[in-house]
């Protein structure tokens, strides 16, 4: 089955405490991305990538790291987690050429 | 830099009735795509429709097409014959075309539609 995992899909942590979100793809997807939602913000971009070794900003980077050493797999690095990185996070992949973006099943983290 | 608004925060409608939700959105950009999704409760989110700004025929399916106004950058989300399973979050999204650089989607902030039964 094609999709997007995510993992984990709740945290809850404290202030400081380096976290990773794990994100993989079976599509063999060119491009992905991490949004993150917020309750009357929509979704927003933070990180993309185009290819392995390939990322770049979106519109909310600050706070964040990603990278993209396989193709199949974008994690997202929060090295100092703050309260307001508090979150509802998408990953989510796309083919080349491809219109439609899938994304994987949202992680809710929590930091106090 | 692209932005999407959507003036509705929240909708309510009958259930079998038709609804309507708005999208506006800005671009300098003359090939893109548009598209609707749809988060319910669950959290994932939907591919509901899309549209190819280079089409000048509006998308439908089945009960949800769209009304697309290219030149007044507007692009709303028709639901006709509204049903429980309707209800959700509605997202407006944003992408160009482009063969390079940036890549994703613009979102507006969503529209919570509750139907009522």
């Amino acid at each position: 089955e094609a999709q997007v995992t995510q993992n984990p899909r709740y945290l809850i942590t404290v202030t400081g405490k380096k976290l990773t979100v794990t994100c993989s793809q079976n599509m063999n997807h060119e491009y992905m991305s991490w949004y993150r939602q917020d309750p009357g913000l929509g979704l927003r971009q933070i990180y993309y990538s185009m290819n392995v070794e390939v990322t770049d900003k979106g519109d909310v980077p600050e706070g964040y790291k990603v990278s993209r050493k396989e193709k199949r797999n974008f994690p997202l690095i929060l090295e100092s987690p703050s309260p307001n990185q508090t979150s509802l996070y998408f990953c989510a992949s796309r083919g080349t050429g491809n219109y439609e973006q899938y994304f994987g099943p949202g992680t809710r983290l929590t930091v106090t | 830099a692209q932005t999407v608004t959507q003036s509705q925060p929240e909708m309510s409608v009958q259930e079998a009735e038709t609804v309507t939700l708005s999208c506006t959105y800005d671009t300098s950009e003359s090939d893109y795509y548009l598209f609707w999704y749809k988060q319910p409760p669950s959290r994932q989110m939907i591919l509901v429709i899309r549209q190819e700004a280079y089409k000048q025929q509006n998308a439908t399916e089945n009960r949800f097409s769209v009304n697309f106004q290219k030149a007044a950058k507007s692009f709303s989300l028709k639901i006709s014959d509204s049903q429980l399973g309707d209800a959700a979050m509605y997202f407006c999204a944003y992408r160009y075309l482009s063969g390079g650089g940036a890549d994703g989607l613009t979102f507006g902030k969503g529209t919570h539609l509750i139907i009522q039964p």
